[in-house]
């Protein structure tokens, strides 16, 4: 079954740890996405990559960062920097763009929790 | 930066009920999209509508679109418990930028 898999499901770490989160996809896409949601805001976007080796800041990039060193694969690291990183992280991919009519397929999450 | 606006917030109708859901945006656009999400899982993509088009099925749900207003609403029809859940817009405008998504409208269906 192709689809995008999200790993850990739940993740827990001492505040000024880096946390990288998962993200692998084999529906072929080349665009990948990492957003934000905390509840009661909706989806932020964090980074976001359209093709391998290049990757664009999103609108809350701070204290985040990202690879893209294979098409199927995109990971997050979740820096010290982040002032307030406990929240729940969704990956997606597409073909293209959201101006191209590229509907995204999410994952199922990451729940980060730092203390 | 986030463009669809939801509204309401959140909406519990009876099973059976019909439920709408609007979405305003502020800026043109390609494209705008519908998203379910049932609590602690990913998005799962619902429908499609192009700016040239005014409304569309699929199912049980029917979206329209007015691109004058600046508006989208979802309307599922004949609801059940199951489709309990947060739905979203998100707005799609340029080439490859990504989706704007709006904050979502959480529904509840008691049976």
């Amino acid at each position: 079954d192709g689809g995008i898999t999200q790993s850990p499901k739940y993740l827990f770490r001492k505040e000024g740890q880096n946390v990288t989160l998962s993200c692998e996809q084999n529906l072929n896409h080349d665009a990948m996405y990492w957003y934000r949601q905390d509840p009661g805001q909706g989806l932020r976007l964090i980074y976001y990559s359209q093709i391998v080796n290049d990757f664009q800041k999103g609108d809350i990039a701070e204290g985040y960062s990202v690879s893209r060193e294979k098409k199927e694969s995109f990971p997050l690291t979740v820096t010290s920097a982040q002032k307030n990183p406990t929240a729940f992280y969704l990956c997606a991919s597409s073909i293209g763009g959201g101006g191209l009519d590229s509907p995204l397929h999410f994952g199922n999450g990451t729940r980060l929790t730092v203390t | 930066s986030q463009q669809g606006e939801e509204d309401p917030q959140a909406l519990s109708i009876q099973e059976g009920e019909n439920a709408t859901m609007n979405c305003s945006y502020k800026t043109s656009i390609n494209n705008l999209q519908w998203y379910r999400q049932n609590s602690g899982r990913g998005l799962v993509h619902l429908i499609l509508i192009r700016s040239n088009e005014r409304e569309k099925h699929s199912g049980r749900l029917r979206v329209t679109l007015d691109t004058s207003k600046k508006s989208s609403s979802l309307l599922i029809t004949a609801s059940r418990a199951a489709d309990t859940a947060s739905y979203f817009c998100a707005t799609g405008n340029s080439g490859n930028t990504p989706l704007v998504f709006g904050k979502g409208t959480r529904l509840s269906v008691i049976a």
